[in-house]
């Protein structure tokens, strides 16, 4: 069974464009929740995805935002790019009930310049 | 809300010594509790989960609700454990479960 795979695997963008990381989930699978990891913050919830709706939310700006497709692949985008937005995106997919496993993708690296 | 506390960034034990690695939680319901790790350019990965009761590689966790608390432990540290460790709580998050982290926990086991 293939795993979650995110694309692309590295960015480098300049202060002030936008950019749109891709996930796609297990098959199968129709939960897709999306983090920050950072060395300082750790591992910050950004939002999850179950189908094709925003379940829930974290406490970011409104410069994030995502979407999910009919087949559960899921994007997320990042406007007006801010030097502090560099960091590791990491894309989790589950069957989205409570107590199950979350799948992690090896994630995006984007940095900001 | 939920809130899960790793107080310690960076632990160091020799090999062969016990480990444990806190991790205490804040939720007024019952959680589901779980252990991720994170190997050198290794993908996040579930260790284990409180509900059900294993023990993987050695290491074990037990919730103690009395506490608010989940600790990760393991008798004898092996070099291969050293990783990024993340408690990790699973709760209603207003319309749909949440998976809430902590910071992490960067465990080195020196030879």
């Amino acid at each position: 069974k293939a795993g979650v795979t995110q694309t692309p695997r590295y960015l480098i963008k300049t202060r002030g464009q936008q950019v749109t990381l891709s996930c796609s989930p297990i098959s199968g699978h129709r939960s897709v929740s999306w983090y920050q990891q950072t060395p300082g913050q750790g591992l910050q919830f950004l939002f999850e995805y179950f189908s094709e709706t925003q379940r829930n939310k974290g406490n970011f700006p409104g410069r994030f935002s995502g979407r999910q497709f009919s087949n559960s692949r899921s994007e997320m985008n990042v406007s007006t790019l801010e030097l502090g937005d560099s960091a590791l995106y990491l894309c989790a997919s589950s069957p989205g009930r409570m107590n199950t496993e979350a799948f992690f993708g090896q994630g995006t690296r984007l940095t900001v310049v | 809300a939920q809130r899960v506390t790793q107080p310690e960034k960076l632990l160091s034990v020799f090999k062969g010594a016990p480990v444990e690695l806190k991790c205490n939680y804040s939720y007024s319901g019952s959680p589901e509790l779980f252990w991720y790790v994170q190997y050198s350019r290794q993908r996040l990965q579930l260790l284990l989960r409180h509900i059900s009761r294993e023990s993987i590689k050695g290491f074990t966790a037990d919730l103690n609700k009395g506490e608010t608390s989940f600790h990760l432990k393991k008798p004898f540290a092996q070099e291969e454990d050293s990783a990024m460790y993340y408690c990790a709580l699973s709760a209603w998050g207003g319309s749909n479960y949440k998976l809430t982290f902590g910071k992490g926990t960067l465990l080195t086991v020196n030879p």
